[in-house]
């Protein structure tokens, strides 16, 4: 059965450096998503992509946080100068188009580790 | 910002019996409403979703009731499986395909062999 991927794991950074997650959506998914739960607290989304570019964001998505396809495949979360409050699993998702129905399929999530 | 809550947020129950498991959501705008299920260490699971011209979707031992008036939808797990222990978030969202998923806090479930 098709799944989402998710690498690395887990990535731990000291405050202020630049991290890049990374995702396979499922394949012939086109909306892709990136949410993350800060530990003990609700899963938030954070951005979606549709054809190239965002088609929504949450207030969470401020400049330090940038999104790309740069291939057919890959999907990334980039931040640009970590901070301690970005500590958290960060999940990408992906869903069909055309369908009726908005079920997300997620990925098994990135454990970011802020120092 | 709690426009979806889910107010237990553990739920213990012998196997074999019944698991009811609750969701309350404020946006009226919210039409289409999704179930997750999600171990330690991985990402959340889709297990059963429900559009608002329902108020019940199945699937196998998974019922989904949602009554659109009291802005409030239900899980129903029957029979109940160690298996299924986890802890199981209720999502919602406006419209269709590509829109936002607003999570519950989610309710931790323990089925006891």
């Amino acid at each position: 059965e098709p799944e989402v991927t998710q690498t690395p794991s887990h990535q731990v950074t000291q405050m202020g450096q630049e991290v890049i997650l990374r995702c396979v959506p499922i394949s012939n998914h086109l909306y892709f998503y990136w949410y993350r739960q800060i530990l003990g607290q609700k899963v938030e989304f954070l951005v979606s992509f549709y054809n190239n570019e965002i088609s929504e964001k949450s207030e969470i998505f401020d400049d330090q946080f940038s999104v790309e396809r740069p291939d057919g495949s890959n999907f990334t979360l980039k931040i640009r100068s970590t901070k301690l409050e970005d500590s958290a699993m960060y999940f990408c998702a992906s869903s069909r188009q055309g369908v009726a129905y908005n079920e997300q399929f997620f990925g098994p999530g990135t454990r970011l580790t802020v120092l | 910002d709690q426009q979806v809550k889910q107010n237990s947020p553990s739920l213990s129950v012998q196997e074999g019996r019944i698991s009811i498991l609750n969701c309350d959501y404020t946006n009226s705008m919210f039409d289409y409403f999704l179930w997750y299920k999600k171990y330690p260490a991985e990402g959340p699971t889709f297990l059963i979703s429900i559009s608002s011209i329902k108020d019940k979707n199945e699937d196998g031992r998974f019922t989904v009731f949602l009554n659109k008036s009291a802005k409030h939808l239900s899980l129903h797990i029957v029979p109940s499986q160690p298996g299924d222990s986890a802890v199981y978030f209720c999502a919602a969202s406006v419209d269709n395909a590509g829109n936002m998923l607003t999570f519950g806090g989610g309710t931790r479930l323990m089925v006891k062999p």
